[in-house]
């Protein structure tokens, strides 16, 4: 079992959607979650931290992390078409000796 | 805002070469990464580095790599004798960590081409 799924898409909204993106974990010790949005050669920019459970919300993005399902989420209101990207789920032990992504999920907004 | 800077934005070599990309990690931060990233696949974890020691490594971190630490600022990844499989992006990245911190930040990431 991998330690962290994700669904690769490609995920195709049109303009103005509620777009969920998600994420599942296998290990118990995760303790820090992150969401990034990765544009084709650039490298991930980190768009949401949560520290263990809860949400956590940020202009048009909302994360949640249950650790009792081991799932996390990003939700994206209003998605536009500059949300067109790969988003990536990342987490933690509490030791930081590596970080875990998941394979991403490639997001198009069609205007 | 902090950020953390690569170098060289791209680089191209010769199979057999040596390379040495270069990372300026956020200045307070104590844990320091490299992830690779084979064009249209996904982020995969090479090494960390903690306490000017390495904490971890994964299965392709092997005797053809391997990491320093400088001058107290740089983070630098060498990669002996490259093979046309390590073309890829090669991304630091540094985290402060610890109690309720823990988010990790990239570069923009290093291009490397094998030829």
């Amino acid at each position: 079992q991998k330690e962290v799924e994700q669904d690769p898409g490609p995920l195709s909204v049109p303009e103005g959607a509620i777009v969920s993106l998600n994420c599942t974990y296998s290990n118990s010790a995760f303790q820090y979650f992150m969401w990034y949005r990765q544009y084709s050669r650039k490298g991930p920019e980190l768009l949401m931290y949560t520290y263990s459970s809860g949400n956590k919300e940020d202009g048009s993005f909302t994360a949640q992390v249950d650790k009792s399902s081991k799932y996390i989420s990003l939700f994206i209101r209003d998605s536009q078409p500059s949300d067109s990207a790969t988003y990536l789920c990342a987490m933690s032990p509490w030791n930081f000796n590596k970080f875990y992504f998941g394979s991403g999920t490639k997001l198009n907004v069609k205007p | 805002e902090p950020e953390v800077t690569q170098t060289p934005s791209h680089q191209v070599t010769q199979m057999g070469q040596e390379v040495i990309l270069r990372c300026v990690p956020i200045s307070n931060h104590l844990y320091f990464y490299w992830y690779r990233q084979i064009l249209g696949q996904k982020v995969e974890f090479l090494v960390s580095f903690y306490n000017n020691e390495i904490s971890e490594k994964s299965e392709i971190f092997d005797d053809q790599f391997s990491v320093e630490r400088p001058d107290g600022s740089n983070f630098t990844l060498k990669i002996r004798s490259t093979k046309l499989e390590d073309s890829a992006m090669y991304f630091c990245a540094s985290a402060l960590a610890g109690g309720s911190t823990g988010e990790l930040f990239f570069g923009e990431g290093s291009r490397l081409t094998v030829l």
